[in-house]
């Protein structure tokens, strides 16, 4: 089967660092994926780790563990635009079908 | 230049009518997936079609019924619309079947009363 788990909600402060979790159990693994979703747009891209280790793209970090079935989102000076909903998801099979938790929804205040 | 467009944005309909949602994708990309969002914000896969040949079809009641004309579009039938199918729905398009990460389109908020 596949599961995937992340918190509901998070609040952090502008300028602070958060980090969202997700932990995830399927059968078979070909990556996870992080992507944004502001509220009434599509789920935007962020980041997209295979292997273990910590993926560094500007504010935004990506970490994985398979061995833990864990990862997480790592957002550095926060600002108010990145008040979002943040969706993990991993692939399932072979054709390219994604597999998405209910998201977290960050809230950053001043 | 919108890559994965949607029509409409926003559709308010009765029960028991039937509508279409249009996806289009000018990526050049030849897989495309309707997804559904709902109330409590979790995606799921509907659908899926590859070079216009269906290749996900996940539990959904048969008065949904994609049509893909050609592999740059991906149209969503669906009749006798229902209360619970009140919900966002997304088209998503990627490059081949085994390559990773997708292009949303914007979005339709479908709306039954």
């Amino acid at each position: 089967g596949q599961n995937i788990d992340q918190p509901t909600e998070m609040t952090a402060t502008e300028g602070a660092i958060v980090q969202i979790n997700c932990t995830y159990q399927t059968s078979g693994f070909n990556g996870l994926f992080w992507y944004q979703q502001h509220a009434g747009e599509a789920p935007t891209f962020l980041s997209y780790n295979v292997l273990d280790g910590l993926e560094e793209k500007g504010r935004f970090s990506s970490f994985l563990s398979r061995s833990k079935g864990y990862s997480y989102l790592l957002l550095k000076e926060l600002q108010m635009k990145d008040s979002a909903s943040y969706l993990c998801a991993a692939p399932l099979g072979g054709y390219n079908k994604l597999i998405f938790g209910a998201g977290t929804r960050l809230a950053v205040h001043p | 230049d919108t890559a994965v467009s949607q029509t409409p944005k926003y559709l308010v309909t009765q029960m028991g009518n039937d509508k279409s949602i249009k996806c289009e994708q000018n990526l050049g990309h030849d897989t495309m997936y309707w997804y559904k969002q709902d109330s409590k914000k979790f995606l799921k896969i509907m659908f899926s079609y590859n070079n216009k040949e269906l290749i996900i079809n996940e539990t959904v009641p048969n008065r949904f019924s994609p049509k893909s004309p050609d592999k740059a579009h991906l149209n969503l039938h669906i009749n006798s619309l229902e209360l619970g199918d009140s919900a966002v729905y997304f088209c998503a398009s990627s490059h081949g079947t085994e390559s990773w990460g997708y292009t949303f389109g914007s979005g339709t908020r479908l709306t039954v009363v």
